[in-house]
């Protein structure tokens, strides 16, 4: 299998401007999970989905920040307007419970810069 | 609530020498712990996990952990470090068959001195 497919893998843009990651997740998983990680924060769980309807955005940080699934193999992640502080690397991940015990498969990560 | 706790955020080590990377564990339920591996410029891999069968687990590429209830704790030890082991670690918990999210630590680099 492919495996979690994230795009793009870096991405530099000026602040105000809108950015979109996105996610294709392993095929037949359904749940799909996008993680934030940081030098100050670590990983942080932004929002995560289940069968396409999300289940927990208690990590979103503010409502610059928006995530959809609109089916099973893709999901979206939009900063709009992105600010400097957005500046992290933004992964997602996938597993299907309970097969996986909670075991999560990510992608290599997007790189994002705001300037 | 759960929570991880990594001690040390940098570890050097010789090769050849013992790995002792330390992680603590807050959960109110019986957890599921895992060890993750993340290498420059990719994403996380699993090394391990630990879900209420055996204590003692083995991962891949020589490490295992140990659960330790009395201690709250599930360090990751390898006995022989090799160059290839350098790289970020992160231990997570999550609350077992009743939820699917990690909660991550703040992470430990691994150098491996030649």
């Amino acid at each position: 299998d492919a495996g979690v497919i994230q795009s793009p893998r870096h991405e530099v843009t000026e602040m105000g401007q809108e950015v979109t990651l996105r996610c294709k997740p392993i095929s037949g998983h359904d749940y799909l999970f996008w993680y934030r990680q940081t030098m100050m924060r670590g990983l942080e769980l932004l929002i995560y989905f289940n069968n396409n309807v999300p289940i927990d955005d208690s990590g979103m940080p503010e409502d610059r920040f928006s995530a959809k699934m609109p089916n099973a193999s893709f999901s979206t992640l939009k900063i709009q307007p992105s600010e400097p502080r957005d500046s992290a690397v933004y992964f997602c991940a996938s597993n299907s419970r309970p097969g996986h015990n909670g075991e999560l498969f990510f992608g290599e990560g997007s790189r994002l810069t705001v300037l | 609530a759960q929570s991880v706790t990594q001690l040390g955020s940098h570890v050097s080590v010789s090769e050849g020498a013992l790995v002792l990377l330390r992680c603590n564990y807050s959960s109110s339920v019986p957890p599921y712990l895992f060890w993750y591996v993340q290498y420059p410029n990719q994403g996380l891999q699993l090394l391990l996990k630990y879900t209420s069968a055996a204590t003692l687990v083995k991962g891949i590429n020589g490490f295992e952990a140990e659960f330790k209830k009395s201690e709250t704790s599930f360090h990751l030890t390898k006995p022989s470090a090799h160059m290839s082991d350098a790289a970020e670690y992160f231990c997570a918990v999550s609350e077992g068959t009743g939820a699917n999210n990690l909660f991550f630590g703040t992470g430990t680099r691994l150098t491996v001195i030649p």
